[in-house]
């Protein structure tokens, strides 16, 4: 099956430092990527949509200076999380839409991003 | 305002128990309902479905859809310890809606 790849799988960083987190489509071409946040015992959160060459749609609540996304090519979506605040420590993870089955989506092993 | 709505929440079973896990939905543009299972890290698909009345099927689990009623169910017959998760539902419209999740534990 299709794959999808995160990277780094989690980092550790200090507050008021940038993290960068990226998502990649193995074996697909992926028009639209998710960006998902999910806290301790929690549902997936859906923070943005980001489709191939253009900007990124947030959902209502976060903040688009704090997570930048940019969707450079159709295999590679990045995440970054700039000024990190310890409130900011998450499972972050991504998930890609393929563009031929544009109904699939596959999910990446996600991020885990502790700011201390 | 699109909503994904999973029921129960929780939910305790025994080894060899039959599991049923809901989801409702109201939301513009439907295109399809997702399962998914999600343990210690990301999701794993289950199901995607599209059309009302057909069951998909994968061993154990099997799941249907109602478009007119607005729910899906998914069934887990003869439950194994390992199926102890959280089960995801989501709607993709626009974009991908998910419930708030069905945490099932499968003691033995």
């Amino acid at each position: 099956g299709a794959v999808v790849s995160q990277h780094p799988s989690w980092v550790i960083c200090k507050s008021g430092t940038s993290v960068k987190i990226e998502c990649r489509s193995l074996d697909f071409q992926a028009t639209t990527m998710f960006w998902y946040r999910q806290f301790p015992k929690q549902s997936l959160m859906l923070m943005a949509t980001s489709n191939e060459g253009s900007k990124a749609t947030y959902e209502q609540g976060v903040e688009k200076d704090k997570f930048l996304i940019n969707h450079a090519s159709l295999t590679l979506s990045t995440l970054t999380v700039t000024s990190a605040h310890p409130e900011d420590s998450s499972f972050y993870i991504c998930s890609a839409q393929d563009k031929v089955h544009s109904y699939e989506q596959y999910f990446g092993p996600g991020t885990r991003l502790t700011v201390t | 305002e699109d909503k994904v709505v999973q029921s129960p929440l929780s939910l305790v079973v025994h080894e060899g128990d039959t599991v049923t896990l809901n989801c409702s939905y109201e939301v513009t543009n439907f295109r399809s309902l997702l399962w998914y299972k999600q343990e210690k890290k990301a999701p794993t698909f289950l199901f995607m479905l599209t059309s009302s009345g057909i069951e998909k099927k994968s061993g154990r689990l099997s799941s249907i859809l109602d478009k007119k009623e607005l729910f899906s169910i998914l069934n887990i017959t003869a439950t194994q310890t390992g199926d102890s998760a959280i089960y995801l539902c989501a709607v993709h419209n626009n974009d991908m809606r998910f419930g708030a999740g069905t945490r099932l534990t499968v003691k033995p």
